[in-house]
């Protein structure tokens, strides 16, 4: 079973550009969130989908920052505009939508520095 | 405060060394409780998923949560060099499913 993949794996754009990001989740996973760990902090939340539903989006730092995830699949988190604090390693996960306990499955992440 | 405390390391043992890692945390509402390690330029492999108090065993690693002082382990029998990485501890409370992780612990495990 393939794992959750991202795109891409590292991307860097000058201050003012713009950057999607893509995550595709596990098959049949309808929970999908997005994670950011910047350097020398810990990994912390952005927002989680169920399905194609925003079900929290506490920890989206501003409105630069717009996620979305149509037909409840794959997922994309766009920066516009890049700042220099945008810097760091964009996670995504997913898992099954259960009672009960939520085990997230974390991809290898996207590196985004901005210059 | 940050809600789980974790020490950053880096934590060096020799081989075959028994391991021990630990965080606390600080939200009483926590119930889940989560171990991932995390190899470099690579995502965070879920090693270990417990729910409230006690222990639990997978093969040679061993999880800990003791509700009463707030205070999560993991251990590791039998170290290997292959197990050098960074172990991330994780805590959420029902009805969320807002991972809170701590900064991690680099392990590197001396052949």
């Amino acid at each position: 079973e393939a794992g959750v993949t991202q795109f891409p794996s590292h991307s860097v754009i000058e201050k003012g550009q713009t950057v999607t990001l893509r995550c595709d989740p596990i098959s049949g996973h309808d929970n999908l969130y997005w994670y950011r760990r910047v350097m020398g902090k810990e990994i912390k939340f952005l927002l989680h989908f169920v399905k194609e539903s925003k079900q929290d989006e506490s920890g989206m730092p501003n409105n630069r920052f717009l996620a979305e995830r149509t037909g409840g699949t794959y997922s994309t988190l766009k920066v516009q505009p890049a700042e220099l604090e945008d810097s760091g390693v964009y996670f995504c996960a997913s898992s099954p939508l259960l009672a009960g306990g939520d085990e997230q499955f974390f991809g290898p992440g996207t590196r985004l520095t901005v210059l | 405060q940050k809600e789980v405390e974790q020490d950053p390391g880096p934590l060096s043992v020799p081989e075959g060394a028994i391991v021990s890692l630990n965080c606390t945390y600080s939200n009483s509402a926590f119930q889940y409780f989560m171990w991932y390690r995390q190899y470099s330029r690579k995502g965070p492999e879920l090693l270990m998923y417990t729910y409230s108090s006690g222990n639990k065993e997978d093969g040679r690693f061993t999880a800990q949560v003791d509700k009463s002082s707030k205070y999560i382990s993991l251990f590791i029998r039998d170290s290997q060099p292959s197990d050098s990485a960074t172990y991330l501890c994780a805590s959420y409370t029902s009805g969320t499913y807002k991972y809170i992780f701590g900064t991690g612990t680099r392990l590197k495990v001396l052949a």
